[in-house]
């Protein structure tokens, strides 16, 4: 399957400041990535897809202003958490798809707002 | 949307016990996916199903898609300490017109006794 790498894989911030996840598709061309919130002990909820070359569409009740996403390449996409706030603290991860709807993750990014 | 009920939420075995754990769905996937979060981590495909009625195995992992397409299954034969895990049952979307778009179960836990 296809192999995903995220980075960072921990980040701590303060308050206030944006913080930048990358997501790269190492050995796929990825026209689309998606991007994934978990809380401790729940399931993966989606936040939005991320389209190359167009604008991310984003589901209900995720702010796309506090949720920028950029898929400036079929390799790389990027999730930028702006303003953060400890309730910003969660589990991102970021997921590609090959073949028939099979979804390949990263190794996530955990990130504690302070 | 799409909803899948994963059970049991949690379960605590013996080494070299069998485990037997469940999603079911009120409507239809085409497909069913079996993932495996470790803390910290993002989840692996361990099996995918595309047919009705379908069983395959992966080692000691053995999944059917349910003949109604409405339900599956996951065994773990003769655990071992390291099959400890979140086990998420996992299906594409049909909202949007995406087959891409994963709707997650809430997860299995598993803990295995040495």
């Amino acid at each position: 399957g296809a192999v995903v790498s995220q980075h960072p894989s921990r980040v701590i911030c303060k308050s206030g400041t944006s913080v930048k996840i990358e997501c790269r598709s190492l050995d796929f061309q990825a026209t689309t990535m998606f991007w994934y919130r978990q809380f401790p002990k729940q399931s993966l909820m989606l936040m939005a897809t991320s389209n190359e070359g167009s604008k991310a569409t984003y589901e209900q009740g995720v702010e796309k202003d506090k949720f920028l996403i950029n898929h400036a390449s079929l390799t790389l996409s990027t999730l930028t958490v702006t303003s953060a706030h400890p309730e910003d603290s969660s589990f991102y991860i970021c997921s590609v798809t090959q073949g028939n709807s099979e979804a390949f993750f990263g190794q996530g990014t955990r990130l504690t707002v302070v | 949307g799409q909803q899948l009920n994963q059970s049991p939420q949690s379960m605590f075995i013996q080494e070299g016990e069998d485990v037997s754990m469940n999603c079911t769905s009120s409507s239809i996937f085409n497909t069913w996916l079996w993932y495996k979060q470790d803390p910290g981590e993002g989840p692996v495909l361990l099996i995918a199903l595309y047919k009705a009625g379908e069983l395959t195995s992966n080692g000691r992992l053995t999944a059917q898609f349910g003949i109604t397409r409405k339900d599956s299954f996951l065994n773990i034969s003769a655990s071992i300490p390291s099959d400890v895990g979140i086990y998420f049952c996992a299906g594409p979307s049909n909202s949007g017109g995406s087959n891409y778009k994963l709707t997650f179960g809430k997860g299995t836990l598993l803990t295995v006794n040495p």
